[in-house]
């Protein structure tokens, strides 16, 4: 059965400081990973895939097989990055459908 | 900017009655996910539709619930009757893509539901 684990219910680090949200995931396969984030009052949204190797607002998530794991660090922290953030995989070959979300880690970033 | 438009945002309701959400995805989106979001977890695929078309409901209790979308448009996740551990966050979600084609997925607002 797959399966996505954020270790981390709460995270929190101090402005200019790095920050690493772990994800770890079971999958007999390869499958695509993403980061999801809400910022408060806001909607669930889309913040990078492992397949696109891109970084977003100075977020980068390196995929490691080996370790099953898909990382999201950021070397400076900002206030604005406060929000939760939620590790997803999805089954091989399904456009980013299917998607099986971990239980999310909360991060404040404090000034 | 076109955004994924659900209705009631907020809803009460006491066991055993029925209730209804309603979800309205990006135009032109043939894809639409509901999902379900208990306090303190991720969400969870409740039930996904190509068109008109269910193509995953395994994770749906089809013993109280029912998901349609009749013309492959707009949708509407019924639950009845309703139970106290149906209360959640429903969540709804569209993407342009069928099933080949990478696609990012456009969440709603939500549908908050308490049970009473």
């Amino acid at each position: 059965a797959q399966r996505v684990t954020q270790p981390e219910k709460l995270l929190s680090v101090f402005k200019g400081a790095p920050v690493e949200l772990k994800c770890n995931y079971s999958y007999s396969g390869s499958p695509e990973l993403f980061w999801y984030v809400q910022y408060s009052r806001q909607r669930l949204q889309l913040l990078l895939r492992h397949i696109s190797r891109e970084s977003i607002k100075g977020f980068t998530a390196d995929l490691n097989k080996g370790e099953t794991s898909f990382h999201l660090k950021k070397p400076f922290a900002q206030e604005e990055d406060s929000a939760m953030y939620y590790c997803a995989l999805s089954p091989p070959r399904t456009s980013g459908s299917r998607l099986t979300f971990g239980e999310g880690t909360q991060l404040t970033v404090n000034p | 900017e076109a955004e994924v438009a659900q209705s009631p945002r907020y809803r009460i309701t006491e066991k055993s009655q029925a209730v209804a959400f309603w979800c309205d995805p990006i135009s032109g989106h043939a894809t639409l996910y509901w999902y379900r979001q208990i306090l303190g977890q991720g969400p969870e695929l409740l039930v996904q539709f190509q068109d008109e078309s269910v193509v995953d409901d395994s994770q749906l209790p089809k013993d109280r619930f029912s998901a349609e979308r009749l013309k492959g448009v707009d949708s509407t996740l019924k639950i009845q009757p309703a139970e106290l551990g149906d209360s959640a966050m429903y969540l709804c979600a569209s993407s342009l893509a069928g099933s080949r084609g990478r696609s990012e997925q456009y969440f709603g607002p939500g549908t908050r539901l308490t049970v009473t």
